[in-house]
């Protein structure tokens, strides 16, 4: 069974604090995607990272997918309360190409 | 462009009782995947359907569960005979077509099993 692991579990932050997420796993993944949650609501789609050292920034989001494909980070700079959610990385393995395996989350909140 | 819908958003239902959980793809889409999410945990993988056919079922439970994607109408997660344990946030998503392309999620359904 593969198995994506996040952390920090928990993270509180105060607004304008930088933050980084970490996604581990000991598989290899063809592609690997961030989501964000909100409380109630489905996984929203941050981005999608295929290249292995890919790195890919969306405003103040930088992500960036391991040489080796199995790890990836998520760092948000300059932290907002509109940042708080539940962050869950995704993967793709070479074998399922269509299923998602979810990490267990990271849950940030962004304090004033 | 609707997204994905899934009705109903909140489903309550009594012990023995089933459960059926409505996913309506976005437009265009032919392929649609259903994960549960217990509380205070990521999501799961339960099945894969395109229009007509079960693709992967690997993480749907041995009994009681079953889904299907029928050529015309949303695709349907039944549950029979629930339990507590089956109470959970159950989400779809669409894909427009499969392999490396992007899900789609929709709000989900909480089901409480009382």
């Amino acid at each position: 069974t593969q198995l994506l692991e996040q952390s920090p579990q928990f993270l509180s932050i105060q607004e304008g604090e930088n933050l980084t997420v970490y996604c581990n796993s000991s598989s290899v993944f063809s592609s690997l995607q961030w989501y964000r949650q909100e409380p109630g609501e489905g996984p929203v789609l941050l981005v999608t990272v295929v290249t292995g050292g890919e790195v890919k920034k969306l405003k103040r989001l930088t992500f960036q997918f391991g040489d080796a494909r199995k790890d990836s980070s998520l760092h948000i700079t300059a932290a907002q309360p509109g940042d708080t959610g539940l962050y869950l990385c995704a993967g793709k393995n070479t074998g399922t190409a269509s299923k998602l395996t979810f990490g267990t989350g990271t849950r940030l909140q962004v304090t004033l | 462009n609707a997204g994905v819908m899934q009705n109903p958003r909140h489903l309550v239902r009594r012990r023995g009782q089933e459960a059926r959980l409505r996913c309506s793809p976005m437009k265009g889409h032919s392929h649609v995947y259903w994960y549960r999410q217990l509380p205070e945990e990521g999501l799961k993988f339960m099945v894969y359907l395109q229009k007509e056919n079960i693709i992967d079922e690997s993480g749907m439970p041995k009994e009681r569960f079953s889904a299907e994607f029928p050529k015309e109408g949303p695709s349907i997660l039944r549950i029979q005979q629930v339990v507590r344990g089956d109470s959970a946030a159950y989400f779809c998503a669409s894909s427009l077509v499969q392999g490396t392309d992007t899900q789609y999620f929709g709000p989900g359904t909480r089901l409480t099993v009382l």
